[in-house]
C-alpha cells in the first residue's frame, strides 16, 4: 500500500509568490517523521525540512514551512517568496519509528516550476 | 554539500557487465542506505547497513549486493546488468538506525548508471 501520496505531478508558481505542495501519508505507527527533499535538475537530493509526529509546532526552515495536520495525515510544504532557483522536483518522505526504524519511503514527487 | 560522497558520478557500461558504486557517509554516520531512482519506479529503497551489518532490505535484486566496510564506507555491486538497471543510484547516511525518527537522512549526489 502506498504510504506517501503526492497528488500534484506538476505545479507552476509566479516568482515571489507562495506555493503549497501537498503530501498525505498513511501509517499506523504513532511515532514517525516526515521529510521534504528537493531534487534540482542536476540530480542531487537536498534535505529541506523535518516534522516529527509528536512535534507540537509546525516546522520552519527559512522560506520553507511544513503545514502538519496530524488528524488529516497531511504534511504540506509551503514555500514562501518563490525564487527561480526553487524550480525542481520536491519529494515528501516518511520514516516510521516503532515498526523497526524503517528507511525513508518517498512519494512520487511534484515538479515545481517558478515563472519569472 | 551533504557530506555524503559517491563515486563515480557517471558510468556507462554494457549489458551483462558488473559495476561497483562506492559511498562514503558523512563523518560520524553509522547508517548507510542505497536507493535507486528510475523514471518508471521512482525512488526505491534497496538496502540499509548499520555499522557494518545489514539492517533492512528493500526491493534489491539478487543480481545486486552491497556491503559496509569497517571504515563505514559502502559499496553497491550490480552484476549481469540489464538495460532496465539504468538509473540514478543514491547513497544516503544518518547517525543511527533511527531510534529517533528525526534522524535526518542525507543523500549523496548520486551515481548515474547507463547500461547500453
Amino acid at each position: 500500500a502506498q504510504k506517501i501520496t503526492q497528488t500534484q505531478p506538476g505545479m507552476f508558481v509566479q516568482e515571489k509568490e507562495a506555493v503549497t505542495l501537498d503530501c498525505t501519508y498513511d501509517t499506523s505507527d504513532p511515532s514517525y517523521g516526515l521529510f521534504w527533499y528537493k531534487q534540482p535538475s542536476s540530480g542531487e537530493m537536498i534535505f529541506l525540512i523535518y516534522q516529527g509526529s509528536y512535534d507540537q509546532q509546525n516546522a520552519t526552515e527559512g522560506r520553507y514551512s511544513l503545514n502538519f495536520q496530524k488528524a488529516r495525515k497531511s504534511a504540506n510544504l509551503v514555500i514562501s517568496a518563490s525564487q527561480l532557483g526553487d524550480s525542481a522536483m520536491y519529494f515528501c518522505a516518511m520514516r516510521e519509528r516503532n515498526s523497526g526504524n524503517t528507511p525513508l519511503v518517498f512519494g512520487k514527487g511534484t515538479r515545481l516550476s517558478v515563472i519569472a | 554539500d551533504s557530506g555524503v560522497t559517491q563515486t563515480p558520478k557517471h558510468l556507462i557500461t554494457a549489458t551483462g557487465q558488473r559495476v561497483t558504486l562506492r559511498c562514503s557517509p558523512r563523518s560520524g554516520d553509522l547508517s548507510v542506505y542505497w536507493y535507486q531512482q528510475s523514471l518508471d519506479q521512482g525512488l526505491q529503497f534497496l538496502i540499509q547497513y548499520y555499522n557494518g551489518e545489514e539492517r533492512a532490505k528493500g526491493n534489491i535484486l539478487e543480481r545486486f549486493s552491497a556491503q559496509q566496510f569497517p571504515d563505514l564506507h559502502s559499496e553497491l555491486n550490480l552484476s549481469s546488468l540489464e538495460l532496465g538497471d539504468s538509473a540514478l543510484y543514491f547513497c544516503a547516511s544518518s547517525v543511527s538506525t533511527g531510534q529517533s525518527s528525526g534522524n535526518t537522512i542525507y543523500f549523496g549526489e548520486g551515481s548515474w548508471l547507463t547500461v547500453v
